[in-house]
C-alpha cells in the first residue's frame, strides 16, 4: 500500500469492554511499532516487532494490553477491559529495520466511556 | 531510565531561523538520531536523520557534536506553515537486540506572522 494504514480511525467503547486496533505497515517493511498518545502529550512507547524475533513488550502499560503480528505484516493491539485513562490515539508505525526512518498512520483515536 | 529532553515550547517569527536543540546524554553507539514533526490529528513525519556532524537537507539541518549527547534540529526561514510539534528520536539498547524508540517530550513551535 501507500503508506501505513490504521483501522478503525475512532473507537467508541464503554469502559469494561474489549477493543482490537488494526495496523497495516508498507509492504516490506519488517519493524513495527506502536505508540500512544493522550491529548496534548508526547508518544509514550507501547511495543516493537523486528521481523520474526520476540516482540520487546516493555512498554504495555498493563497485563491488559497485548499486541501481535501475524506473518510478519499486519498487527493487532487488543486492550481488554478497556479503563477511562486508555483514551488515547494509537499510532502504528513501520520501518525498514533498525534505525531506519518510521512511517506513521494516522492512528485510532480510542474513546472509553 | 534514559530519556531524551526538549524544550516544551517555543515561539518565532516568519522568517527568522529557528534551532531546537535535544539532549540525549545516554545514547547508544550505533543509534541515529531522527528529528519528526507532527501536526494536529495526524502521525508524526520524518524530518531529518543523522549519525554525527553535520546533516542537511532540503528542510532542514542536523547538527550533532563530538560526544553525540545532544543534537540540534535547525528550521531556517520558518513559515507559518511550520507551527507544529516537533520530537527528537533516538534509539535506545537496553544491552540486548531490541530497538526501542524514544520520543522526546517534543517542542511545540508557534510561527507568528
Amino acid at each position: 500500500g501507500a503508506g501505513v494504514s490504521q483501522s478503525p480511525s475512532n473507537k467508541v467503547t464503554e469502559k469494561g469492554k474489549d477493543v482490537e486496533l488494526r495496523c497495516d505497515p508498507i509492504s516490506g517493511h519488517t519493524a513495527l511499532y506502536w505508540y500512544r498518545q493522550s491529548l496534548g502529550q508526547g508518544l509514550e512507547f507501547l511495543i516493537y516487532f523486528q521481523g520474526n524475533s520476540a516482540p520487546d513488550k516493555s512498554g504495555l502499560p498493563s497485563d491488559r494490553f497485548s499486541a501481535e503480528r501475524t506473518g510478519g505484516s499486519v498487527s493487532t493491539l487488543t486492550i481488554q477491559r478497556t479503563q477511562q485513562e486508555d483514551s488515547a490515539v494509537y499510532l502504528c508505525a513501520s520501518s525498514l529495520g533498525v534505525n531506519e526512518k518510521l512511517f506513521f498512520g494516522s492512528g485510532t483515536q480510542l474513546s472509553v466511556l | 531510565l534514559a530519556k531524551t529532553t526538549q524544550p516544551i515550547s517555543m515561539d518565532s517569527y516568519e522568517g527568522q531561523e529557528v534551532n531546537i536543540t535535544c539532549s540525549h546524554n545516554n545514547i547508544a553507539t550505533n543509534d541515529y538520531i531522527t528529528w519528526y514533526q507532527q501536526f494536529p490529528s495526524q502521525g508524526p513525519r520524518f524530518i531529518i536523520q543523522g549519525y554525527k556532524t553535520k546533516v542537511t537537507n532540503e528542510v532542514a539541518s542536523l547538527f550533532i557534536p563530538a560526544d553525540r549527547k545532544s543534537s540540534t534540529l535547525s528550521l531556517p526561514r520558518v513559515s507559518l506553515s511550520d507551527t507544529a510539534v516537533y520530537y527528537c528520536l533516538v534509539g535506545f539498547n537496553y544491552g540486548g537486540a531490541t530497538n526501542k524508540l524514544i520520543f522526546g517530550t517534543g517542542t511545540l513551535l508557534a510561527v507568528q506572522p
